[in-house]
This record gives C-alpha cells, sequence and structure tokens, in this order.
C-alpha cells in the first residue's frame, strides 16, 4: 500500500524559516516531488529528490533521506506570497502518490 | 514553454448530459494524466497514456472516458455523471513517464454536476 503523511496546517511569520516534513512508505520508489497549490489553483512543481541529501532552489530546499521514508522542504525568507499547501508526493513509475497537502499560513 | 492548458474552465452539467474536458501541451511531452481534485484534497489519479496508448486506469467509473487523439492532446469524456464528481479535473503531463519525471499540471476544469 502507499502512505503520505504530512502536518495538516501550519502557520509561520513572514520573513521567518519553516520546514514541512513529510513520511513516506510506497511499494516501489522513484523520487520524492514537492508541490505549491494555492487554492483553486492547480499544483506547480517546486523540487525532487531522487537521491539522499539536500537540493536547494533559491529560497526553497528539499531532503530526502530513502532509509527513513523522510523528507522536508525548507522555505526561507518567507513571504505572504508563500501562504498556500504544500503536497508531498512519492513518484513511482508514472504515478504519484500524493499527501494530503500541508496548509502554511503565513502572517505578517 | 512548460505550459499545459485545459478547456473549458469552468463547466456546469445535468446528469444527463454529456460533454469533454480538452487538455493540450506542446512541450513534446508522451505522457499525459488525468487527476481529479475535490476540495482540501489532494490530486487522486484518474488515468495516465504513455505514448497514446491508455496504460493505467485507476479503476475509474466507466461515466468517464479518456481519449488520446495525439501526442500533444488528452480529452475526457464525460456522461451520466454523479452530483459526487462535481470536482476540479486536472491534466498533467510529463516527459515520457519514466524514471525521473517531473509532472507538469495545467490549470484544471472545475466541474459542477447538477
Amino acid at each position: 500500500g502507499q502512505n503520505i503523511d504530512q502536518p495538516t496546517e501550519m502557520t509561520a511569520t513572514e520573513g521567518a524559516i519553516v520546514q514541512i516534513n513529510c513520511t513516506y512508505q510506497t511499494s516501489g520508489f522513484n523520487g520524492l516531488f514537492w508541490y505549491q497549490q494555492h487554492a483553486g489553483e492547480a499544483p506547480t512543481f517546486l523540487s525532487y529528490n531522487v537521491l539522499d541529501g539536500l537540493e536547494e532552489k533559491g529560497r526553497f530546499s528539499s531532503f530526502l533521506s530513502r532509509s527513513k521514508g523522510y523528507s522536508y522542504l525548507l522555505l526561507k525568507e518567507l513571504q505572504m506570497k508563500d501562504s498556500a499547501s504544500y503536497l508531498c508526493a512519492a513518484y513511482n513509475f508514472n504515478k504519484f502518490y500524493f499527501g494530503s497537502g500541508t496548509k502554511l499560513n503565513v502572517k505578517p | 514553454d512548460t505550459e499545459v492548458t485545459q478547456t473549458p474552465k469552468h463547466l456546469v452539467m445535468g446528469m444527463t448530459n454529456k460533454k469533454s474536458l480538452k487538455c493540450e501541451q506542446h512541450m513534446g511531452h508522451r505522457a499525459m494524466y488525468w487527476y481529479k481534485q475535490k476540495a482540501k484534497k489532494p490530486p487522486e489519479l484518474m488515468f495516465v497514456y504513455s505514448y497514446e496508448k491508455l496504460s493505467i486506469n485507476e479503476s475509474v467509473p466507466s461515466r468517464f472516458s479518456p481519449e488520446c487523439p495525439n501526442s500533444s492532446l488528452l480529452n475526457l469524456h464525460l456522461h451520466a455523471l454523479q452530483p459526487e464528481d462535481s470536482a476540479l479535473y486536472l491534466c498533467a503531463s510529463s516527459q515520457d513517464g519514466g524514471r525521473q519525471e517531473t509532472q507538469y499540471f495545467g490549470p484544471g476544469t472545475r466541474l459542477l454536476v447538477l
């Protein structure tokens, strides 16, 4: 079976750093993706990890530990526009198994 | 260009209607996907086309019928839908559905079934 867990909701302050965790248990694994989704809009790709370690893309970084079935998305210098849902997805040949998403509220 | 387009943006239909959702990409991608997303839920995979052939059907009811006329287009034909089918329908594409793939999503069609 597939099981992707992430916190339901988080709140952080503008300018701060926030870490959104994701744990996964999947039969077969080819990568871990992070998407951002604003309410009523389609998911947009943020980052992905195939190998263990940290991938950095500007204000966003993502980390993967395959042995622990664990990933996190790190957002730095938070901006109000970062208020959105963040979806963790485990990928296995054509199929994305999405977590339920973490709703991030950024406050002034 | 990493754009996937979908039409219409919004659709309201009765349970006896027949309608179609359309998706198009010009990135040369050979894998295309349909997802259904209910409010405050993650996207759920419905169908996957790889090289214009249906490769995955996630046990979707037959009132949803996908079609891939060519490598750039993906349709979803709707017939005799139920109110619980109301959702955001997302199309996505990726290079070829291989090992390390980023899926690019279209803006979605918001469907309301009355």
